[in-house]
């Protein structure tokens, strides 16, 4: 079955710091990878997203590129903000199949 | 746009008692809402799947008469939790699919906190 193994948290770094949250995964065929990022109070937002191997996602300064052959969907920001603080979880999920197969999410906390 | 509401946001309920959650798509239509459960810091778990004007699809080892989902409308789904006890405190969160978008893009609500005294 599917599964996705993230880097245990927290996480806690200097602004401006570089930022890398490890994300592995198993899965049958040929899934998408996600990373969703959870502000405090709020719901799960979509970060970025890769559908096919060698592809890069990339938002707001996160970028994560979908390595087949590492099974991997490492999520790096250059320079990280406070406002970066939050929860962020690593997910996949097969075409065809809605279901998401989340890991199990990495606080982090950025200080000034 | 893509916003999903939860209400309420908190509840705190009784043993024994039957708890309503709605989901709501506020700017879209949803053909399918899922329903997560979300341990404190564990991952969130994936409960059911409900399809508009169709029973929901539930996964291994969640209690369909325990959890009862309706998905009565392209924007509404609720999730009620029967008989409540308090190993059912959790957080509940929803998310809707839209409808004709990318098959992969969920959105998801803040979330409902229960709470079963």
């Amino acid at each position: 079955g599917n599964s996705v193994t993230q880097m245990e948290g927290p996480v806690t770094l200097s602004e401006e710091a570089f930022l890398t949250i490890n994300c592995t995964y198993t899965a049958t065929g040929y899934p998408s990878l996600f990373w969703y990022v959870q502000y405090p109070g709020e719901g799960l937002q979509l970060l970025l997203k890769a559908t096919k191997a060698d592809d890069k996602g990339s938002n707001k300064g996160f970028e994560a590129t979908y390595r087949k052959e590492t099974t991997s969907f490492h999520l790096e920001k250059g320079s990280v903000q406070v406002s970066d603080s939050a929860v962020y979880f690593c997910a996949l999920g097969n075409f065809g199949n809605e279901k998401l197969t989340f890991g199990t999410g990495t606080r982090l906390t950025i200080i000034p | 746009g893509a916003v999903v509401s939860q209400h309420p946001s908190w509840v705190i309920c009784k043993s024994g008692t039957s708890v309503k959650i709605e989901c709501r798509s506020l700017d879209f239509q949803a053909t399918t809402m899922f329903w997560y459960r979300q341990f404190p810091k564990q991952s969130l778990m994936l409960m059911a799947t409900s399809n508009e004007g169709s029973k929901a699809t539930y996964e291994q080892g969640v209690e369909k008469d325990k959890f009862l989902i309706n998905h009565a409308s392209l924007t509404l789904s609720t999730l009620t939790v029967t008989s409540a006890h308090p190993e059912d405190s959790s957080f509940y969160i929803c998310s809707a699919r839209l409808a004709g978008g990318p098959g992969d893009t969920q959105y998801f609500g803040p979330g409902t906190r229960l709470t079963v005294l």
